[in-house]
């Protein structure tokens, strides 16, 4: 059974800060990376994507993957009041018609 | 616009009552899921279809049913509802199911009496 798990929250950071997000995953071999926010009511929305070990910025997001130890995370800078959502990390497996995994969400709640 | 679209978005009905929901994309993928979203449980896939005629059970089918004669609809059927069903449900698509990057439909709120 493949799985992908995080924390879930509710993860509480005042507005100006970082926050990070964290997810790992149980299939050594998965191959690419998302995030996805999901605000209250609403259908999840895909903003970061990554395939390779590192970071990879965008905006005031980054992601960062480190295959070795399982593990994905998701930094906010500069995190505002409008990026209080539910981020759910999802992992795409090597094997054949595996479909995407989902975790099942860190509630991000940013104070202002 | 490029969107996922799916009917309808709010439905109240009782045990045993069929119903369908839609799902139409505009974007040309090739795939769409089915997904229902519980608490504490998160998203779980229903089905899905790779292509037109081509579908799979998810990880939760049971008491559901999908087609897909068309690239750019998949309906969702539940032939006979029952309250283990209410639940938020999301269509999605993306272009291939390797890519991992889907796009959502807004999300139907079903209750079941």
């Amino acid at each position: 059974q493949k799985e992908v798990e995080q924390n879930s929250g509710p993860l509480s950071v005042p507005e100006g800060a970082i926050a990070s997000l964290n997810c790992t995953y149980s299939d050594r071999v998965s191959q690419s990376f998302f995030w996805y926010r999901q605000y209250s009511g609403k259908s999840p929305e895909l903003i970061m994507s990554i395939y390779s070990n590192g970071d990879k910025e965008d905006g005031r997001f980054t992601a960062q993957l480190n295959k070795a130890s399982q593990y994905v995370s998701l930094l906010i800078r500069d995190s505002q009041p409008s990026d209080s959502a539910t981020y759910l990390c999802a992992v795409n497996p090597y094997s054949g018609n595996t479909p995407l995994v989902f975790g099942k969400g860190t509630r991000l709640s940013v104070i202002a | 616009e490029a969107q996922v679209t799916q009917n309808p978005r709010y439905l109240i009905t009782v045990t045993g009552k069929k119903l369908t929901v839609t799902c139409s994309q505009n974007m040309n993928h090739e795939y769409m899921s089915w997904y229902r979203q519980d608490p504490g449980l998160g998203l779980r896939q229903i089905y899905y279809s790779m292509n037109v005629e081509v579908t799979d059970k998810g990880d939760v089918p049971e008491g559901y049913k999908v087609s897909r004669k068309e690239k750019r609809n998949f309906p969702l059927i539940l032939e006979s509802p029952s309250p283990n069903q209410t639940s938020l449900y999301f269509c999605a698509s993306s272009l291939t199911r390797n890519t991992g990057e889907l796009f959502f439909g807004e999300g139907s709120r079903l209750t079941v009496l």
